[in-house]
């Protein structure tokens, strides 16, 4: 089945400075890959999502790649700010799967 | 306003106590799910269910029960809780096409079993 691998687990920037968070997908017929951030005493919130068909999709300061040959793909946030600092989750699927599966999170933190 | 709502968010109950955690959609959403977060292992799927009396079992299925009689409630039943279940519940709901399509997730919540 498909495993996700996330990294780094925590992360500490210096507020304007750049974030990038990677992962990596076993299952080759994966098409579809998500990024939930979750904030404290919330639930995992969509921020962007990247289908199979394209390499790279942009909304204002967060982008994500794809590279699907290898697998990868990368959550980039430009001018980190403090609101910013939350728990990042990448996933992946496809169309017809009943699920997606998760990677382990990634704790980033905006340091003042 | 579109939403998932759980109750309750904490909970704190004994070992072998049943116990019932629910979960509602307002979104006309076939797809519900529950997932259980745990330090170091993200959301792990426990249950899912594609739509009315349609259920069946995620990766860590073990010790839960679920049920959806109607297809905005999808509760999760724990018949004999242990230790172990102590964990950050989740409830999501999403439309046709569960695999590609934006999960909606509920607050959260927190279980304790002592």
């Amino acid at each position: 089945g498909e495993n996700v691998e996330q990294h780094p687990s925590t992360l500490s920037v210096q507020e304007g400075d750049s974030a990038v968070i990677k992962c990596t997908y076993s299952d080759s017929a994966s098409n579809y890959f998500p990024w939930y951030k979750q904030e404290l005493g919330k639930g995992p919130q969509l921020i962007i999502d990247i289908r199979s068909n394209v390499g790279e999709k942009k909304d204002q300061r967060i982008a994500v790649t794809l590279n699907k040959t290898a697998k990868h793909f990368s959550l980039h946030i430009t001018e980190t700010q403090p609101e910013d600092s939350a728990v990042y989750f990448c996933a992946a699927s496809y169309s017809s799967a009943s699920k997606i599966i998760f990677g382990s999170g990634t704790r980033l933190s905006i340091r003042p | 306003e579109a939403q998932v709502t759980q109750n309750p968010r904490y909970l704190i109950t004994v070992t072998g106590k049943k116990l019932t955690v629910t979960c509602s959609q307002n979104m006309n959403h076939e797809y519900m799910s529950w997932y259980r977060q745990d330090p170091g292992l993200g959301l792990r799927q426990i249950y899912y269910s594609m739509n009315v009396e349609v259920t069946d079992k995620g990766d860590v299925p073990e010790g839960y029960k679920v049920s959806r009689k109607e297809k905005r409630n999808f509760p999760l039943i724990l018949e004999s809780p242990s230790p172990n279940q102590t964990s950050l519940y989740f409830c999501a709901s999403s439309a046709p096409g569960a695999g590609e399509t934006e999960a909606f997730f509920g607050q959260g919540t927190r279980l304790t079993v002592v």
